[in-house]
């Protein structure tokens, strides 16, 4: 069936290292994928996104990686700051018929940064 | 570019009684969506919006929840009659199109007693 999960639902790090979340998602048909920051008492912010087409993509101090043989997605911010203090959610889009825009989400992995 | 804007944020009402949300989506956004996100878990999506017509409502307990958009533009979730495991935060996102990135409003959080 459809299901997105991570790996690790807590994961703890000092401030200025790097951060790697990671996703395991089931739908291999699925073609675009999205990492989402949620703080609390907020709603989801985009962060990057990465279709099926490319392995990698980069954006400022974060990198998603997509790997299609073995169905699994992460998400590395590079000199984590305690800002980035919140819980992240992976989300594919299936695109199976009508549900073109349907987002699956995981259930979040929630990053905390020590000072 | 003003965000999706949701109202209230915050709702407590006991169960049995009825309760409605709004979300006015950013302008331009021809798709929106609500979602229902319980504690510890992911959104859940319950409606898809193409302008005014409904794309997707294979997960929206009909018996009790209800949705509209009738211009295209805002839109309302009501849930009438409410029950306890309806509390959860009440999220509407909108994009351009479907397919496109989806931008989150704050939501509106639910307290059923």
């Amino acid at each position: 069936g459809e299901s997105v999960g991570l790996h690790l639902p807590t994961l703890s790090v000092q401030e200025g290292d790097n951060s790697i979340i990671n996703c395991a998602y089931s739908n291999s048909a699925s073609d675009y994928f999205i990492w989402y920051k949620q703080e609390s008492g907020k709603g989801p912010q985009f962060i990057i996104d990465i279709r099926s087409n490319m392995d990698k993509r980069q954006g400022q101090r974060v990198t998603v990686l997509l790997n299609k043989t073995v169905k699994h997605l992460s998400l590395q911010i590079a000199a984590t700051q305690p800002g980035d203090s919140a819980v992240y959610f992976c989300a594919e889009n299936p695109l199976l018929g009508n549900q073109g825009g349907k987002l699956i989400f995981g259930q979040g992995t929630e990053l905390s940064v020590k000072p | 570019e003003a965000g999706v804007a949701q109202s209230p944020r915050y709702k407590i009402i006991e169960k049995r009684q009825s309760v409605a949300f709004w979300c006015n989506p950013i302008s331009g956004h021809a798709t929106l969506y609500w979602y229902q996100q319980i504690l510890g878990q992911g959104p859940k999506l319950l409606i898809q919006f193409q302008n005014n017509g409904v794309v997707d409502d294979s997960q929206l307990p009909k018996d009790r929840f209800s949705a509209e958009r009738l211009k295209g533009v805002d839109s309302t979730l009501k849930i009438q009659p409410a029950k306890l495991e309806d509390s959860a935060v009440y999220l509407c996102a909108s994009s351009l199109l479907d397919l496109e990135t989806q931008y989150f409003g704050p939501g509106t959080r639910l307290l059923v007693l």
